[in-house]
């Protein structure tokens, strides 16, 4: 099977745009969520969808949303982007089961200038 | 809210010696526990994942972990270090049932000397 795959890989905006990257999970699994890797904060969890219903939040300002789509894949939204948001965005995908198992992909690297 | 705590931003080990990577966690039930590794410019790949059924963990590459509850801890293990385990390394916690909401320690950073 084909691992999450996520689009684009890197990413240069400036303050005040917004942007939208993409996630294809694992085919099969129902679970995306997303998490935001910097080196001041580390990992944190933004969301979790599951069946195109968030499950799921983290502690993050209304900038930050996302969806899922009946096929399973994923988007995340930053909107008015902050010189903070530059980060590694990952995305997982879990098939169910108790716990699920988390699948990363390689992530996007979204640099805001 | 559950938290992780790993000892040691940075460790170093010379091949062929024990690695012992620290994981202890605060947790108010029994919880599901995890070990990723990241390599540069990639995704994180699990290692392995305590699940209440056995408290000794084995996963790939000759990794594993030990859950002690009565230390809240899940330390890391590999009887000899390769120079291909290099990388960075994190220990989760569950916040919900599912094991789909995650919260990482701040990671470790393990170095092989040759």
């Amino acid at each position: 099977k084909a691992g999450v795959t996520q689009t684009p890989r890197y990413l240069i905006k400036t303050r005040g745009q917004q942007v939208t990257l993409s996630c294809s999970p694992i085919s099969g699994h129902r679970s995306v969520s997303w998490y935001q890797q910097t080196p001041g904060q580390g990992l944190q969890f933004l969301f979790e969808y599951f069946s195109e219903t968030q499950r799921n939040k983290g502690n993050f300002p209304g900038r930050f949303s996302g969806r899922q789509f009946s096929n399973s894949r994923s988007e995340m939204n930053v909107s008015t982007l902050e010189l903070g948001d530059s980060a590694l965005y990952l995305c997982a995908s879990a098939p169910q089961g108790v716990p699920d198992t988390q699948y990363f992909g390689p992530g996007t690297r979204l640099t805001v200038l | 809210a559950q938290s992780v705590t790993q000892l040691g931003s940075h460790v170093s080990v010379s091949e062929g010696a024990l690695v012992l990577l620290r994981c202890n966690y605060s947790s108010s039930v029994p919880p599901y526990l995890f070990w990723y590794v990241q390599y540069p410019n990639q995704g994180l790949q699990l290692l392995l994942k305590y699940t209440s059924a056995a408290t000794l963990v084995k996963g790939i590459n000759g990794f594993e972990a030990e859950f002690k509850k009565s230390e809240t801890s899940f330390h890391l293990t590999k009887p000899s270090a390769h120079m291909s385990d290099a990388a960075e390394y994190f220990c989760a916690v569950s916040e919900d049932n599912a094991g789909n909401m995650l919260t990482f320690g701040g990671g470790t950073r393990l170095m092989v000397k040759p």
